[in-house]
């Protein structure tokens, strides 16, 4: 039961373009939400998150947005640079109720390759 | 400030043995979470220590444990290692309240 799913494996960007990395949930406790950047043999790195109450949060290059009626959430990079090649993961976890303390459920990832 | 550490980054075991794992959180954060990486299954969530207490426990059989120290810091251990243990294990921590957790490198374990 995969709650949370990033539907592309990879996506192909020209540098100075926008990147969008898309991501879908199922479980509707899901309260906040996590992008991650891995890059081979590394410890992944926190990028941004969006609580569910809002719908964008921005942070530099970096925007999210959450469709919370779609149960969906998708990451803007723009613009794309080859330094942000990388594999990209979401994440949420279910704040409220107190039960799923330390947990994040992750997508399998999408590997971003960016050209110059 | 120091990030999140685990040593050691990479090891080589023999099915049946145990192993011994450990993680630094960063200065401050007392909520140290672990983490199995495998290509199959991705980033599963092995449990959650906060002041030296499990809070949360994943999927996993009883051969995998974990403990945590006065000082934050975290181990787990896997006993009776099978040939599937081979992973990347993560270590994240993060402060209390708080969803966003930083990852630690990792440590590649390989069991032959």
């Amino acid at each position: 039961d995969q709650q949370v799913k990033q539907n592309s494996p990879s996506l192909s960007v020209q540098e100075g373009r926008i990147s969008i990395l898309n991501c879908d949930y199922t479980n509707s406790m899901f309260d906040y939400f996590l992008w991650y950047k891995k890059y081979p043999a590394e410890g992944p790195t926190f990028l941004i998150s969006i609580s569910s109450i809002k719908d964008k949060n921005e942070d530099g290059r970096f925007t999210v947005f959450l469709n919370k009626s779609a149960k969906h959430l998708s990451l803007h990079i723009v613009p794309s640079q080859p330094g942000d090649s990388a594999v990209y993961f979401c994440a949420a976890s279910a704040r409220a109720g107190g039960t799923s303390y330390g947990k994040l459920t992750f997508g399998q990832g999408t590997i971003l390759t960016v050209h110059p | 400030k120091a990030g999140v550490t685990q040593t050691p980054r990479y090891l080589i075991k023999t099915r049946g043995q145990q192993v011994t794992l450990s993680c630094s959180p960063i200065s401050g954060h007392r909520s140290v979470s672990w983490y199995q990486q495998t290509p199959g299954q991705g980033l599963q969530f092995l449990f959650e220590y906060f002041s030296e207490t499990q809070r949360n426990k994943g999927n996993f059989p009883g051969r995998f444990s974990g403990r945590q120290f006065s000082n934050s810091r975290s181990e787990m251990n896997v006993s009776t290692l099978e040939l599937g243990d081979s992973a990347l294990y993560l270590c994240a921590s993060s402060l209390d309240g708080s969803d966003t957790q930083y990852f630690g490198p990792g440590t590649r374990l390989t069991v032959l």
